[in-house]
């Protein structure tokens, strides 16, 4: 079966730095993406990974190992608006998209 | 540009009524998408279109029917809602179906079904 895993609730301090882990097992890859959330709105577009190594996109970058099935978001700077939900999702060999349950972060002052 | 709209944005059933969703997008994009989201899952395909006059389903179809006749519109109908339907719906569009394509969202309907 397909399966993508993170962590179900992190918790981080403001103006800290906080690493997100996504780990999948999917029938082929075409990219992996990071949508956030916040609760009771839609998911927005974070970064697209498809080929090893760094994306880097202001305050948040995200990083892809293919051969370990693991990719992880790095957010810097903490700030409270990034309280929210991030989501990994894996595009598999049918060009369909397979999302992991999201990580509810919680940051503190 | 107002993106992905979906109507209604809540609403409440008894069982056995029927509705329909609707999602509108106006970026003329070619491929659109109907997800349930619950609780302590991830977002899960009801189903899908990649252009007008067609439609396929998705991994959880059962129990959803849909409608494709204007690009610009994606219908989902329950026709007999159930309990387990109950959930949060949101629909997404993107330009194309590769893999860079990036999906955009609608704000999601909360439906419950008593």
């Amino acid at each position: 079966g397909q399966n993508i895993d993170q962590p179900t609730e992190m918790t981080a301090t403001e103006g800290a730095i906080v690493q997100i882990n996504c780990t999948y097992q999917t029938s082929g890859f075409n990219g992996l993406f990071w949508y956030q959330q916040h609760a009771g709105e839609a998911p927005t577009f974070l970064s697209y990974n498809v080929l090893d190594g760094l994306e880097e996109k202001g305050r948040f970058s995200s990083v892809l190992s293919r051969s370990k099935g693991y990719s992880y978001l790095l957010l810097k700077e903490l700030q409270m608006k990034d309280s929210a939900s991030y989501l990994c999702a894996v595009m598999d060999s049918n060009y369909q998209l397979i999302w992991g349950a999201g990580t509810k972060l919680i940051i503190k002052p | 540009n107002a993106g992905v709209t979906q109507t209604p944005k809540f609403r409440v059933l008894k069982t056995g009524q029927s509705m329909t969703l609707l999602c509108a997008q106006d970026m003329n994009h070619e491929y659109m998408y109907w997800y349930r989201q619950d609780p302590g899952m991830g977002l899960r395909l009801i189903h899908y279109s990649v252009g007008e006059g067609t439609t396929a389903k998705g991994e959880v179809p059962d129990g959803y029917n849909v409608s494709r006749i204007k690009k610009q519109n994606f219908l989902l109908g329950l026709e007999s809602a159930a309990p387990s339907q109950t959930s949060v719906y949101f629909c997404a569009s993107t330009m194309g179906g590769s893999s860079t394509d990036t999906q955009y969202f609608g704000p999601g309907t909360r439906l419950t079904v008593l």
